[in-house]
């Protein structure tokens, strides 16, 4: 089944824990992106890859890292989770962004709680 | 940066179709335009893509006029499980970075 998975589900926390959000998806897409969303402010992209070794800063980049060492996987990192950071993240990937193959593909979102 | 606009909330009784229309002033001409579906807590779900006229898939049309400035999502008799928020998402000029819209929601009456 095509799908993007993300770990873990639900995340509680403590200030500058260093974790991990992992992201997978089995489509063999190049295009992968995370966003936050809040209430009240939509989904805002995090960081986004164009493929492997290729990352860039969405609209809110402050806080987070990302790496893409290889094309499936495409880990969250917060190295000193703040409370600003309790959030909703997606993980989503496509085949590309642009033209007839830009529809991105939704993980089930890992709800984080940094306390 | 060019972004779309569309309304922030609609009500819709059961059954009744129901039209969102969303602007792209600044779409470019290899610009395609995509619509989603998100549920509270789940991730975006995609319903339907258009580059012009007219696209029917089995949830929904979407009608882009000739101009390409605007575009329309079209739900046949909408069930209670159709609340939901539906945004309306171009990558202008084929843009790397994705920004979505507020988004509409959508609320079904019974």
């Amino acid at each position: 089944e095509a799908q993007v998975t993300q770990n873990p589900r639900y995340l509680i926390t403590v200030t500058g824990k260093k974790l991990t959000v992992t992201c997978s998806q089995n489509m063999n897409h190049e295009y992968m992106s995370w966003y936050r969303q809040d209430p009240g402010l939509g989904l805002r992209q995090i960081y986004y890859s164009m493929n492997v070794e290729v990352t860039d800063k969405g609209d809110v980049p402050e806080g987070y890292k990302v790496s893409r060492k290889e094309k499936r996987n495409f880990p969250l990192i917060l190295e000193s989770p703040s409370p600003n950071q309790t959030s909703l993240y997606f993980c989503a990937s496509s085949l590309s962004i642009q033209g007839a193959h830009n529809e991105q593909f939704f993980g089930p979102g890992t709800r984080l709680t940094v306390l | 940066l060019a972004k779309t606009t569309q309304p922030i909330s609609m009500d819709s009784y059961e059954g009744q179709e129901v039209n969102i229309t969303c602007s792209h002033n600044n779409i470019a001409t290899n610009d395609y335009i995509t619509w989603y579906q998100q549920f509270p807590s789940q991730g975006p779900r995609f319903i339907i893509q258009g580059y012009k006229t007219k696209v029917t898939n089995e949830v929904a049309s979407l009608f882009i006029p000739a101009d390409r400035k605007s575009s329309t999502l079209s739900l046949p008799r909408v069930s209670l499980s159709d609340t939901a928020v539906y945004y309306c998402l171009v990558n202008y000029g084929g843009y790397q970075k994705v920004t979505f819209g507020t988004g509409t929601k959508l609320q079904v009456i019974p």
